[in-house]
């Protein structure tokens, strides 16, 4: 069973270029967490998904952010007219359906390590 | 979302034993306590989780006291491969979970 798998692992943009970058959660997951992490910094909530709804962006910078994660593929966290200060570590998490009265374990990618140049 | 207060940073040798406290003085009725573990250019890693008490793992021991205002990570007998940053998280259950991760422990674990 693999694992959460981001690509790419690294992504180098010059400003105002458009970064991609793409989570698939682990098989029978249905819910994708998007963070950040700066460098010497913790990892900050950026969104939460399910199959087609965005079910809590409070996270996410108003401008310039989206994400999605359609019926069919991955999920996307685009990132547009991008700026030196993006730069930093993405991180994928996945969960299974959760279950009500439990914490359930997020399962985390490698991480996509964007630079803005 | 109940704030968490632990470490910035602890030292220890190998073959010791050591103890990461974390503060969470408004932990709310229920809130789990998760501690996650991050290698660097990785991404976090679970380690453990508990409500009250004393959970145990292959891994690591959770204390927690009746008040839950405090937990320990007590990870036995380390050796150089435990050199990480240790979160330790506070989380409703609930319908989703949205993990608040602040700046954590880095553990230097010493030969």
């Amino acid at each position: 069973n693999a694992g959460v798998m981001q690509n790419p692992r690294h992504l180098v943009r010059r400003r105002g270029q458009e970064a991609r970058l793409r989570c698939s959660p682990m098989k029978g997951h249905s819910h994708v967490y998007w963070y950040r992490q700066l460098p010497e910094e913790g990892l900050k909530f950026m969104v939460y998904l399910q199959k087609e709804n965005i079910i809590d962006e409070s996270g996410m910078p108003k401008e310039r952010f989206s994400a999605e994660f359609p019926k069919e593929g991955p999920s996307i966290l685009r990132i547009q007219q991008v700026v030196r200060g993006d730069s930093a570590a993405y991180f994928c998490a996945s969960s299974p359906l959760l279950r009500e009265g439990l914490n359930n374990e997020q399962f985390f990618g490698p991480g996509t390590r964007l630079t803005v140049l | 979302l109940a704030k968490t207060t632990q470490p910035i940073s602890m030292d220890s040798y190998e073959g010791q034993e050591v103890n990461i406290t974390c503060s969470h003085n408004n932990i709310a009725t229920n809130d789990y306590i998760t501690w996650y573990q991050q290698f660097p250019s990785q991404g976090p890693r679970f380690i453990i989780q508990g409500y009250k008490t004393k959970v145990t793992n292959e891994v690591a021991s959770l204390f927690i006291p009746a008040d839950r205002k405090s937990s320990t990570l007590s990870l036995p007998r380390v050796s150089l491969s435990d050199t990480a940053v240790y979160y330790c998280l506070v989380a409703p259950a609930g319908n989703f979970n949205k993990f608040y991760f602040g700046s954590g422990t880095k553990l230097n674990v010493k030969p």
